[in-house]
Order: structure tokens, then C-alpha cells, then sequence
């Protein structure tokens, strides 16, 4: 079974700070895809970042970019530049071939003005 | 602009009473999914649709239903909502639902059970 772990429920940065968000994930599939997904309060859910599994370069877009370890199943969000709009749930998803969605559990940023 | 749109935002219902939650779509996509989320945990797959064959997740209860009448459209159904059915309905859509293919979330509908 695929599960994907997040394991920091809660975090905070000051605004213009960098923070890490941190996911690790199992699987036995080599070909799969790691998102990782934004939640504001109240608000709905949209793509933050995709990396597929086969690229060895980290995805970046704009001031959020990945770190993704094939071998350790570590999938980390980097955020620079925080700003009080990057206040939200965040979450971390894998999907594999066959259209299966996981996501984790969460983890809560709050940027600190 | 092309969209995921679900109505209600907000539903209220009584225990026991039936009750549906509409998305719809402007993308022209071929799949549409449904996901629960309870507070403070992921979202969690009910079923999809690709185009109109059904796949339901094995541990979806029956008392989840869903209907697709048209590419634009997709309900979801709950036929007699407990108090552990509270919580936020997501509708997602994606092109063909392969690895390939974001998927696009919709606002969700806050379903309340009293």
C-alpha cells in the first residue's frame, strides 16, 4: 500500500523567511508523481508544485521549489520568501500510475507578519 | 474562466435526510472525482468517474452514491447522513486521469449533519 507522511502538523515562519515542509512516502512503484497541494482557510485546494519520479532535477516554481530524494521517498517543499498569503494547509500528495491519489495529512503553515 | 464549481458552498441537513451535492465543470475534462475530507485530515478518495464508467473505492459505504449525467455535471448522494458524514466534499477534475494530469479541486461543500 502507498501511504504518504507528513509529519509536522504545524508550522510557523516569519514573513520573508524560508521554511521547509517536510513528506515521506512509500511505495514499490518506480514511475510515479509527487504534488504537493496549497488549502487556504476556507478556500480551495490548488497545485503548488508537481515532480515526477524519473526527473533526478527538483521542480521549482517561483519561490517554492522541492528537494526529492527517489532513494530516501523524501519529498520537502522549500518556500523563500514567505509572505502572509502562504498562510495555509499543505498538503502532500503521490500519485501513481492507475490514477490512485494519496495525500498526507497536512501540515499547517502559519507566516508570522 | 474554466472552473470547478460546486453548489451549495454550505449544506445543512438532519440526520437521515437525503441529501446531494452538485459539481460541475468547464474544463472538458474526462474524469471527475469526489473526495471527503474530514477536519484535520487529507482527502480521502469516495470514487470517480471516467467519463461515465463509475469506479468506487473499496471502502466507500453505500450510503455514498454518485451520478453523472453529462460530461459538465456530477452529483454526489448521500442517501442517509450520520453525524460521522460532517464534513468537506471536494470535487476534483483531471483530463484523462493518468499520472500525467493534474488534478483540479473545486471549493468544496461544508456538509453539516444535525
Amino acid at each position: 500500500a502507498q501511504t504518504v507522511t507528513q509529519s509536522q502538523p504545524e508550522m510557523s515562519v516569519q514573513e520573508a523567511e524560508t521554511v521547509t515542509l517536510s513528506c515521506t512516502y512509500d511505495t514499490s512503484e518506480s514511475d510515479y508523481y509527487l504534488f504537493w497541494y496549497k488549502q487556504p482557510p476556507s478556500r480551495q485546494m490548488i497545485l503548488v508544485i508537481r515532480q515526477e519520479a524519473y526527473k533526478q532535477q527538483n521542480a521549482t516554481e517561483n519561490r517554492f521549489s522541492v528537494n526529492f530524494q527517489k532513494a530516501a521517498k523524501s519529498f520537502s517543499l522549500k518556500i523563500s520568501d514567505s509572505q502572509l498569503g502562504d498562510a495555509a494547509m499543505y498538503f502532500c500528495a503521490y500519485l501513481k500510475t492507475g490514477n490512485q491519489f494519496y495525500f498526507g495529512t497536512g501540515t499547517s503553515l502559519t507566516v508570522i507578519p | 474562466d474554466a472552473m470547478v464549481i460546486q453548489n451549495p458552498r454550505y449544506q445543512v441537513t438532519q440526520f437521515g435526510k437525503p441529501v446531494t451535492l452538485s459539481c460541475s465543470q468547464t474544463l472538458n475534462h474526462n474524469v471527475m472525482y469526489w473526495y471527503q475530507q474530514k477536519s484535520s485530515q487529507a482527502p480521502k478518495l469516495l470514487f470517480h468517474y471516467y467519463d461515465k464508467d463509475f469506479n468506487n473505492e473499496a471502502d466507500t459505504p453505500d450510503n455514498f452514491q454518485s451520478r453523472r449525467p453529462n460530461t459538465s455535471f456530477c452529483f454526489l448522494d448521500i442517501r442517509s447522513p450520520g453525524l460521522g458524514d460532517a464534513a468537506m466534499y471536494l470535487c476534483a477534475t483531471s483530463l484523462y486521469g493518468q499520472s500525467t494530469d493534474t488534478q483540479y479541486f473545486g471549493p468544496g461543500t461544508r456538509l453539516t449533519v444535525l
